[in-house]
């Protein structure tokens, strides 16, 4: 593994199923943070998680839930979706450097029907 | 409200020199960054200003005025590879990232 991987790539759900994707990082990054990005709209943070063990909630949380459990995973889950959730999800990490530059995983597309 | 905005879209011919502009207002103030996204791929980072003035980097240049919650990216001897999506982002007084929507750029030959 090199940087963040995120699966999968891309999913088409039914609405109502729960769905979790998955996000892990080898660069020993403290923070970890999950955004959606849609048509027109800027990134927008979904939770974050400054270390291992602690999350935050972000601008958008509503209908998700995330865990950290160690430093290198940290899965997003939709407990049972709904269409609004069809977005594009990036996770990012940052490490403790001043400026703290996130790093981001290719993205998983996802279509809520 | 926290807001910042850039323009959606600029078109501009290769090997030219382009500016893109971005205004925000947030609640603090811990660092600009500017990322680049080409479509259907990962933000990478660009550039990251926190104190006024001017950062180049190679053909990319990236300026900051906080008294004025001004800042741009300037992109010289434009290529075809530099076709993507600009963002701006603005680090507020949580240390969470306020993304603008992005301009979209379009080179030309």
């Amino acid at each position: 593994i090199a940087g963040i991987t995120q699966a999968p790539t891309s999913q088409i759900l039914a609405a109502g199923r729960r769905m979790t994707l998955r996000c892990t990082q080898d660069m020993r990054h403290n923070a970890m943070y999950w955004y959606r990005q849609d048509l027109g709209l800027g990134l927008r943070l979904i939770h974050y998680s400054n270390t291992a063990g602690t999350t935050g909630k972000g601008e958008v949380p509503d209908g998700y839930s995330v865990s950290r459990a160690n430093t290198d995973d940290f899965p997003l889950t939709l407990a049972s979706a709904v269409p609004s959730q069809t977005s594009v999800y990036f996770c990012a990490s940052s490490d403790d450097t001043a400026y703290n530059e996130q790093f981001f995983g290719p993205g998983t597309r996802l279509t809520v029907l | 409200g926290q807001n910042i905005d850039q323009p959606t879209e600029m078109t501009a011919t290769e090997g030219a020199i382009v500016q893109i502009n971005c205004t925000y207002q947030t609640s603090g103030f811990n660092g600009l960054f500017w990322y680049q996204q080409h479509a259907g791929e990962a933000p990478t980072f660009l550039s990251y200003n926190v104190l006024d003035g001017l950062e180049e980097k190679g053909r990319f240049s990236s300026f900051l005025s906080r008294s004025k919650g001004y800042s741009y990216l300037l992109l010289k001897e434009l290529q075809m590879k530099d076709s993507a999506s600009y963002l701006c982002a603005v680090r507020d007084s949580n240390y969470q990232l306020i993304w603008g929507a992005g301009t979209k750029l379009i080179i030309k030959p």
